[in-house]
């Protein structure tokens, strides 16, 4: 049984440009959600997914958004990259909330942001 | 709001010493706690949970009490290996109104067995 699956597993982007980071959670699972762990940090959340909707948001601004498909899969994108962007990007996924059964993490995409 | 809080700085000990790393919460709602490892380059795995006060979380040997009179979830291993060294990361996640079940992190334990 797969687990949470994320791609690509790194990248190196330009201050200015866009991009995009995948998930698709594991089987079964309906809730997605994003965090972002900074070197030497916890992971801090961004934004959860349920049902195609975002349904709650970290402190993180509007450059960051995203997008939930019928299958589940989960988007992040962020625009206009800045050099504190850079950080490992993690997509956790669970069965409903995920208070009672915890969260499955990816192993994360790590974005350079040069 | 949610909160994690990880005593400071790395800790290094022995092969076959016991561990502990503490950790302690503040939450609105009904808290569920959990403790994370991740291995260097990789992502967060799930060690351990309690969802209720006085539930003890359990696996490969480690081990947590969630303790809702103290607030605290303190993981402890009676005797570690090298193996073990990783990153343990604490946290949270309440269901409140707003089903707010967002992950609150402390700031993790860098935990370093030296054979």
């Amino acid at each position: 049984d797969a687990g949470v699956t994320q791609s690509p597993t790194h990248l190196i982007k330009t201050r200015g440009q866009q991009v995009t980071l995948r998930c698709s959670p594991k089987s079964g699972h309906d809730t997605v959600s994003w965090y972002q762990q900074a070197l030497g940090q916890g992971p801090q959340f961004i934004f959860q997914y349920y049902e195609e909707e975002e349904r709650q948001r970290g402190n993180f601004p509007d450059r960051f958004s995203g997008h939930q498909f019928p299958n589940y899969s989960s988007e992040l994108n962020v625009n206009a990259l800045l050099l504190g962007d850079s950080a490992l990007y993690l997509c956790a996924s669970s069965p409903g909330t995920g208070v009672y059964y915890g969260y499955t993490f990816g192993s994360g995409t790590r974005l350079t942001v040069v | 709001g949610n909160s994690v809080t990880q005593m400071e700085g790395p800790v290094t000990l022995s092969e076959e010493a016991f561990l502990t790393i503490n950790c302690t919460y503040t939450a609105t709602g009904y808290p569920s706690l959990f403790w994370y490892v991740q291995y260097p380059g990789e992502g967060l795995q799930l060690l351990l949970k309690a969802t209720k006060a006085d539930d003890k979380g359990s696996n490969k040997g480690f081990e947590a009490t969630y303790r809702k009179e103290t607030t605290s979830f303190h993981l402890e291993k009676g005797s570690v290996q090298v193996s073990d060294s990783a990153v343990y990361f604490c946290a949270l996640s309440a269901l409140g109104l707003r089903g707010n079940n967002r992950l609150a992190f402390g700031k993790g334990n860098q935990v370093v067995v030296i054979p």
